[in-house]
């Protein structure tokens, strides 16, 4: 039974191309989160999806970042004319309908040179 | 919308000892808190979580008390271990029966057990 599968684990993007961070659930779970984690510094919430549907993305900057969770396939999170200060730990976590509990992934490491 | 403190942001203590880590939260709908540890470059594991309706849980060496009047909740950890050094970090969301929202982190605690 897999846990959340992110990919690619390390990311390296130069100032203003794209990045496209992939995240699979727990086979089963239908509630996708986002978390940005700075350089010693705890999460911060991005976005909250279900399939198809964003439910809350006010952690989300209003410019330059989306994401998606598709009927089929992986949610995405997609940063587009990166910037230094994007460089992060971008961590996703799922979880059930029916349980307040979030497993989590291993992160992708995105840095902008 | 909700904020959760922490504190201390670094603990030391010796091997043996007891570590108490502390949190407060602003948001009274909350009602899920869990605690998670996070190695150098791993992900954040849960190690113990607490619902609105229980005031105490423990697991092995590790416990949680919630206060919901006070809005406040902590971490202990007793006999500690060298393998407990790590960050730890609170965190609180609410769970309805359409699912959880998504968690709101304390900036972290980074334990250091000295041996």
């Amino acid at each position: 039974n897999a846990g959340v599968m992110q990919n690619p684990r390390h990311l390296v993007r130069r100032r203003g191309q794209e990045a496209r961070l992939r995240c699979s659930p727990v086979k089963g779970h239908s509630h996708v989160y986002w978390y940005r984690q700075l350089p010693e510094e705890g999460l911060k919430f991005m976005v909250y999806l279900q399939k198809e549907n964003i439910i809350d993305e006010s952690g989300m900057p209003k410019e330059r970042f989306s994401a998606e969770f598709p009927k089929e396939g992986p949610s995405i999170l997609r940063i587009q004319q990166v910037v230094r200060g994007d460089s992060a730990a971008y961590f996703c976590a799922s979880s059930r309908r029916d349980s307040d509990g979030y497993t989590f992934g291993s992160g992708t490491r995105l840095t902008v040179v | 919308g909700e904020n959760v403190e922490q504190h201390p942001s670094t603990l030391s203590v010796q091997e043996g000892d007891s570590a108490v880590i502390k949190c407060t939260y602003s948001d009274s709908a909350s009602n899920y808190f869990p605690w998670y540890k996070q190695e150098l470059g791993k992900r954040p594991q849960l190690i113990i979580d607490i619902r609105s309706n229980v005031g105490e849980k423990k697991d092995q060496r590790i416990a949680v008390t919630l206060n919901k009047t006070a809005k406040h909740f902590s971490l202990h950890i007793t006999e500690t271990q060298p393998e407990d050094s790590a960050v730890y970090f609170c965190a609180a969301s609410i769970f309805s029966g359409g699912g959880a929202d998504g968690l709101t982190f304390g900036k972290g605690t980074h334990l250091i057990i000295q041996p």
